[in-house]
């Protein structure tokens, strides 16, 4: 079955670090690949995403991830946080199972950006 | 647009008693989820759809029974509250997951048994 894995469960920074966040999945096809974001008391909200093409893909509020085929890695990165940046972060693939297409999320990572 | 749309918000159930939450969405998307969110354990997919009509189970469908009778609604009910469906639940609609379209989430419902 495919998995997602979130090493880091809570990371704090100060604002101008950079951010890389850690995600891996397992599953032998192919995959298309997610970040989510969910603000404090708010719903998901998609990042970017990864279906096929350039494996450096460039999302919203300058955030970027970049697709790593041979380590099944598509990690989120951001040169500079803010402290507006202070969420959980949700790592999430979607593949082919049985006819149908199961979406599967790590079990995320919460940013906490000092000011 | 109203996108996906949840009720109630919030609710607070006594052990037992039964409930039904609603998750409507105005895209036309063919697939909708039921997930719920704990703390440390990330969403975790209770029923998904895959159509009208259709119902499949999640990862921990147990204590949880939907319904899909029109395209743009997915019920889910709980018939006997436990404390431990004490969660977030959110609904999330796509149009196919494979078809380079991603989910898009309701607001989330805040569920307390007690």
């Amino acid at each position: 079955a495919q998995s997602v894995s979130q090493h880091n469960h809570h990371v704090i920074l100060s604002e101008a670090a950079s951010l890389e966040l850690g995600c891996n999945y397992s599953y032998g096809g192919t995959v298309n690949l997610f970040w989510y974001v969910q603000y404090p008391g708010q719903h998901l909200q998609l990042l970017l995403k990864y279906f096929s093409g350039d494996p450096l893909v460039k999302g919203i509020k300058g955030f970027e991830a970049e697709f790593i085929k041979s380590k099944f890695s598509f990690n989120l990165r951001k040169p500079s946080v803010q402290w507006s940046d202070t969420a959980e972060y949700f790592c999430a693939v979607t593949a082919q199972r049985g006819g149908y297409q199961k979406v599967t999320f790590g079990t995320g990572t919460k940013l906490q950006v000092i000011p | 647009n109203a996108g996906v749309t949840q009720t109630p918000k919030f609710r607070v159930l006594k052990t037992g008693q039964s409930m039904t939450l609603l998750c409507a969405q105005d895209m036309n998307h063919e697939y909708m989820y039921w997930y719920r969110q704990d703390p440390g354990m990330g969403l975790r997919l209770i029923h998904y759809s895959v159509g009208e009509g259709t119902t499949a189970k999640g990862e921990v469908p147990d204590g949880y029974n939907v319904s899909r009778l029109k395209k743009q609604n997915f019920l889910l009910g709980l018939e006997s509250a436990a404390p431990s469906q004490t969660s977030v639940y959110f609904c999330a609609s796509s149009y196919n997951p494979g078809k380079n379209t991603e989910a898009f989430f309701g607001q989330g419902t805040r569920l307390t048994v007690v």
